[in-house]
């Protein structure tokens, strides 16, 4: 199993572009997560998905979209990047509630 | 305040240490705990899971909760260098939620 996979590795966007950043899960979890991880500020959630065709918002969800068409599968979508979206993103995903699997991380800056 | 606080360090300790890392919060209602691990550029790995008071061990590991103090703590027996990485707590109040609390994390660093 590959567990959780994310591309790109790295990522620089000027202000304004869109781009979407692309996580897939190869252990048929229903669960799906997206962080963003700031230095010194911990992990804050985006969004998250309980299942195919479900998501709802976390914690930090503005200047984002996600989508779930399928169980592998949970990108999320940056729109009219701002210098405020420079981050590590983690796509995450969990049989239970408790246990996440993280994926390698996406760097992100936005100049 | 910070729902959640952990000192960031960087914790520099001799290899064989006794390591302890902790966590602070400040609601009552939090009940799950966890640790996870993060090396340099990877995604955080669960350590450890712990419901409520009490201690639990694995290996080198025992994660210790006292609720009435809103105190966790990470103990690392006989530390290794394999060991540095980031140590981050999160906690949550509900069975079954997706929405866990991170601390910012402890960085650690073990030397041979």
């Amino acid at each position: 199993n590959a567990g959780v996979t994310q591309t790109p590795k790295f990522r620089i966007l000027k202000i304004g572009q869109s781009m979407t950043l692309q996580c897939t899960q190869d252990m048929n979890h229903n669960y799906m997560y997206w962080y963003r991880q700031d230095p010194g500020m911990g992990l804050k959630l985006i969004y998250y998905s309980v299942g195919a065709g479900i998501t709802d918002k976390g914690e930090v969800p503005n200047g984002y979209n996600v989508s779930r068409s399928t169980t592998e599968d949970f990108p999320l979508r940056l729109e009219l990047a701002a210098p405020s979206q420079t981050s590590v993103y983690f796509c995450a995903s969990s049989y239970s509630s408790y246990e996440q699997y993280f994926g390698p991380g996406t760097r992100l800056t936005v100049t | 305040q910070k729902e959640v606080e952990q000192d960031p360090g960087p914790l520099s300790v001799p290899e064989g240490a006794i390591v302890s890392l902790n966590c602070t919060y400040s609601n009552s209602a939090f009940q799950y705990f966890m640790w996870y691990r993060q090396y340099s550029r990877k995604g955080p790995e669960l350590l450890m899971y712990t419901y409520s008071s009490g201690n639990k061990e694995d290996g080198r590991f025992t994660a210790q909760v006292d609720k009435s103090s809103k105190y966790i703590s990470l103990f690392i027996r006989d530390s290794q260098p394999s060991d540095s990485a980031t140590y981050l707590c999160a906690m949550s109040a509900i069975s079954g939620t997706y929405k866990y609390i991170f601390g910012t994390g402890t960085r650690l660093k073990v030397l041979a």
